[in-house]
């Protein structure tokens, strides 16, 4: 069974516009989810994590993801979307020393 | 600058050649993994090693080899038996022991094409 759901292959937006990714997880507890970023030709860069400490996750280039128990979500966020946001986008979870990843969205960013 | 490397950045095979890509960290860490990346797939695990001297097989280790006989080295073979191995391949890293602190880390990738 598939641990973390990305809805959403290909996200497209504007520049200045919000951005939204989407993460469910299935449900178990407790879920160590994880936020991955990752350029062409590139490996994984890690953009922020939940353990538990907090249910909004803060993490680098702006992005944060709150973690909500009652619909499974871990949903990645920004207020502005910037050209060099345009990547390709994983959420992760860990579970038994393995990480199971999502299949990815690719975010597109418009002028 | 500690962190993962993986070389050869590009490499091409004919088919049924055996080809052995290397992954080595400085970062002390004690688990090592590697995986798989086809487009719209994400990413599948080939195979993961907790501890020296030990691994573990992932979703689909069919057609690979490892082995893990010094910490900072998790070299991966892709063996004949292995059908489709044209694909990315990412190494990552991570400290054993509380699951809050494994995050995993990342090289670079190699991109293997079978001829």
């Amino acid at each position: 069974a598939q641990s973390v759901t990305q809805l959403g292959s290909h996200v497209s937006v504007s520049e200045g516009a919000l951005v939204l990714l989407r993460c469910n997880y299935s449900s178990s507890v407790p879920p160590y989810l994880f936020w991955y970023v990752q350029y062409p030709n590139q490996g994984l860069q890690l953009l922020l994590k939940y353990t538990s400490a907090a249910t909004l996750v803060k993490g680098i280039n702006g992005f944060e993801a709150e973690f909500k128990k009652s619909e499974t979500s871990f949903h990645l966020t920004k207020p502005s979307a910037h050209m060099s946001d345009a990547a390709e986008y994983f959420c992760a979870r860990y579970n038994f020393n393995k990480f199971y990843f999502g299949s990815g969205t690719k975010l597109n960013v418009k002028p | 600058d500690g962190g993962i490397t993986q070389s050869p950045k590009y490499l091409f095979r004919k088919e049924g050649q055996n080809v052995t890509l290397s992954c080595e960290q400085n970062l002390n860490h004690d688990a090592m993994y590697w995986y798989r990346q086809d487009p719209g797939q994400g990413l599948r695990l080939i195979y993961y090693s907790q501890i020296v001297n030990d691994f573990q097989k992932g979703d689909i280790a069919e057609g690979y080899s490892v082995s893990r006989e010094k910490k900072e080295s998790f070299p991966l073979t892709v063996t004949s038996a292995q059908k489709n191995p044209t694909a990315f391949y990412l190494c990552a890293s991570s400290p054993a022991g509380q699951p809050s602190y494994n995050e995993q880390f990342f090289g670079p990738g190699t991109r293997l094409t079978v001829l």
